[in-house]
């Protein structure tokens, strides 16, 4: 069964910064593109960085760029998004999510969501 | 970036109606797209990829169709479940857009 479960979420000033965690299992999680999506508080989806399944190539949405950085440990299963200079329109629940395969692919799995609230 | 757009934003229906619901992308995205049902406080679900190909253990009264740059999403017998918010997703370039969702709820 394919789990993802993130953590590092909570409360942090504006300009601060913060760390969040995937925790994968249940599949071959170097074989996978991996992704974080994002929804501030009663809005819609954003799709927010991508990472091959190498870690040799990532993207980002233009609105994050030089701020958050993707990263994967294969060997650890994990996947990071380390925030940096964060700023009051970062607050939402960010998703770990999974697509299904290494490449351009649609999401099939997504965690249950950590919440980042920028604010001082 | 490629912008999804969706038609319409939200809308009233009943258990048993059909119902469709649509997406434009600013530009031709093939196939790669994408549609996700969401309930409040829980994460997306993937119904739909590839334009029209239903995912493992979706029913099958929810089909997609389009390629290029218009998309739909019908529900053929709305039943109580379906009752939830819908985005269309497009995985052709990044950044991987998604619409900015159509409300269902009951009439």
């Amino acid at each position: 069964e394919v789990q993802l479960l993130e953590s590092g979420g909570g409360l942090v000033q504006p300009g601060g910064s913060l760390r969040l965690s995937c925790a994968a299992s249940g599949f071959t999680f170097s074989n996978y593109v991996m992704s974080w999506v994002r929804q501030a508080p009663g809005q819609g989806l954003e799709w927010v960085s991508g990472i091959s399944g190498s870690g040799g190539s990532t993207y980002y949405v233009d609105s994050v760029k030089g701020r958050l950085t993707i990263s994967r440990d294969n060997s650890k299963n994990t996947l990071y998004l380390q925030m940096n200079s964060l700023r009051a329109e970062d607050t939402a629940v960010y998703y770990c999510a999974k697509t299904r395969g290494d490449g351009p692919a649609a999401i099939n799995y997504w965690g249950q969501g950590t919440l980042v609230t920028v604010s001082s | 970036a490629i912008r999804m757009t969706q038609s319409p934003s939200s809308f009233s229906a009943s258990t048993g109606d059909r119902v469709t619901i649509t997406c434009r992308a600013s530009q031709g995205i093939s196939s790669y797209l994408a549609w996700y049902q969401q309930k409040p406080g829980k994460a997306p679900k993937l119904l739909i990829y590839a334009a029209s190909t239903l995912q493992s253990g979706v029913p099958s009264r929810f089909s997609g169709s389009g390629s290029g740059t218009d998309f739909n999403l019908t529900i053929s017998c709305l039943q109580s479940e379906d009752f939830a918010t819908y985005y269309c997703q497009q995985y052709y370039s990044y950044p991987f857009t998604f619409g900015p969702g159509t409300k269902v709820d009951i009439k």
